[in-house]
């Protein structure tokens, strides 16, 4: 079966100060990962993927995320935070190959930027 | 841009109703998926539909649940008798592909009373 971990419940960051919020991963064979990010009373906006190729990707609005194979993660950064950046994050994971579509969601983490 | 439209954004039953949850996905996209996502807790997948046929679900998606595709557009997700631990988000997502992105509708907030 294939899991996902988010460590924190919320990440307290300054704005203009880089970024972290940690996703780890569990799953047969090669990964597919994605972020999602969810503003109130919202649905998930896609973030970003990793499918394969570059380790480190980049997705919208500046954040990007760097998939670490013998550690299992893929952590999400942004060099420089803003408040707009508030909001709540999910990682999730897919098995490659045939038969396994569904996405398994992360219990999510809230990104508080303050002024 | 294209999105994913859900309708409506937040139903109220009583228990033991039956309710029926829209989504219009994406025009050109061939996969269709429900997710839930009680109060405060992780985004659980439901069901997905491919070709007109479950391709694959979760052990929530027992018999209270059905899906259809009744037309060229839209995708439904029926709950025949309501529970209220079935009050959630719930969420449609489509797909060009299987292994590609899924796109998100905003959700139908279910409460059932």
């Amino acid at each position: 079966a294939q899991s996902v971990a988010q460590p924190e419940d919320q990440v307290n960051v300054a704005e203009g100060n880089p970024l972290t919020v940690k996703c780890t991963y569990s799953v047969s064979g090669n990964p597919y990962l994605f972020w999602y990010v969810q503003y109130p009373n919202r649905g998930l906006q896609f973030l970003l993927k990793y499918i394969t190729g570059d380790n480190l990707v980049k997705g919208s609005y500046g954040f990007e995320a760097e998939f670490n194979k013998s550690q299992t993660s893929f952590h999400l950064k942004k060099p420089s935070a803003l408040v707009s950046d508030s909001a709540l994050y999910f990682c999730a994971v897919r098995a490659s190959g045939s038969g396994y579509s569904t996405l398994t969601f992360g219990k999510g983490t809230m990104l508080l930027v303050s002024p | 841009e294209p999105e994913v439209t859900q309708t409506p954004s937040h139903q109220v039953t009583q228990m033991g109703q039956e309710v029926i949850l829209r989504c219009v996905p994406i025009s050109n996209h061939l996969y269709f998926y429900w997710y839930r996502q009680i109060l405060g807790q992780k985004v659980e997948f439901l069901v997905s539909f491919y070709n007109n046929e479950i391709s694959e679900k979760s052990e929530i998606f027992d018999d209270q649940f059905s899906v259809e595709r009744p037309d060229g557009s839209n995708f439904t997700l029926k709950i025949r008798s309501t529970k209220l631990e079935d009050s959630a988000m719930y969420f449609c997502a489509s797909s060009p592909v299987r292994e590609n992105i899924q796109y998100f509708g905003a959700g139908t907030r279910l409460s059932v009373l």
